[in-house]
């Protein structure tokens, strides 16, 4: 099983309210990332996971709140969104410590901030 | 610091016909991977290809192989015999576990659109 899902697909929130995006894989990898990727530009690393726990943190606002609950699960809880918080939200996931692992992406949640 | 530079907004090519897309890359570490990754209008990252900076040949994956010339640190990708659902924004990524751990750097993206 090479496959990481993310849900949902879609997802359109006020700027009030609290909702939390899901990413999964069962690949046995030990690094899982977040990314945000605006339209026509390349994605943005927002968290590193290596494991379970959190490794990198770009500087992302703290409205968004990532959490690693077990090894095959990924959260990011959003709150008090900002429109220009409107993005595709990529989960990846790779081996860690090995140079030549490539990152495997979920199909993204396509995020809409009103 | 590391940084890949992709210099093609837009690519345009024939069906059937092979395609190369540019990458040059820069970086103070001796040892680094270099990625591929295409993406559909339907938003996934799909990975294409990979390159060892210790590699001696250029690896090959199916229709896509990468040009590796580590003297003009550039990682070109060719696609041969294209097909209308090469069409996709195609981008250039790098890593180097001395520098910047599992983080990826990624260039700034070729769009390709297959005429048919």
């Amino acid at each position: 099983d090479t496959e990481v899902t993310q849900t949902p697909k879609h997802l359109v929130m006020g700027m009030t309210n609290k909702k939390s995006l899901k990413c999964e894989q069962h690949m046995g990898h030990r690094a899982m990332y977040w990314y945000k990727q605006k339209a026509k530009k390349p994605p943005e690393l927002m968290f590193v996971y290596s494991y379970e726990k959190l490794s990198i943190n770009e500087s992302v606002p703290s409205r968004f709140s990532p959490e690693c609950p077990n090894s095959s699960l990924l959260n990011l809880h959003l709150h008090a969104l900002q429109p220009e918080d409107s993005a595709l939200y990529l989960c990846a996931s790779s081996q860690e410590h090995v140079l030549a692992s490539e990152q495997y992406f979920g199909p993204g949640t396509r995020l809409t901030v009103t | 610091a590391q940084k890949i530079t992709q210099t093609q907004p837009g690519m345009f090519v024939q069906e059937k016909e092979a395609v190369t897309l540019d990458c040059t890359y820069d970086t103070s570490d001796p040892s680094y991977g270099l990625f591929w990754y295409k993406q559909p209008s339907s938003g996934e990252m799909i990975f294409l290809i990979y390159q060892g900076s210790y590699d001696q040949q250029n690896a090959t994956e199916g229709r896509y192989s990468l040009n590796f010339q580590k003297a003009r640190k550039s990682a070109n990708l060719v696609i041969s015999a294209s097909q209308l659902g090469d069409s996709a924004m195609y981008f250039c990524a790098m890593r180097n576990y001395e520098t910047s751990g599992s983080r990826l750097t990624f260039g700034e993206g070729t769009q390709l659109t297959v005429n048919p």
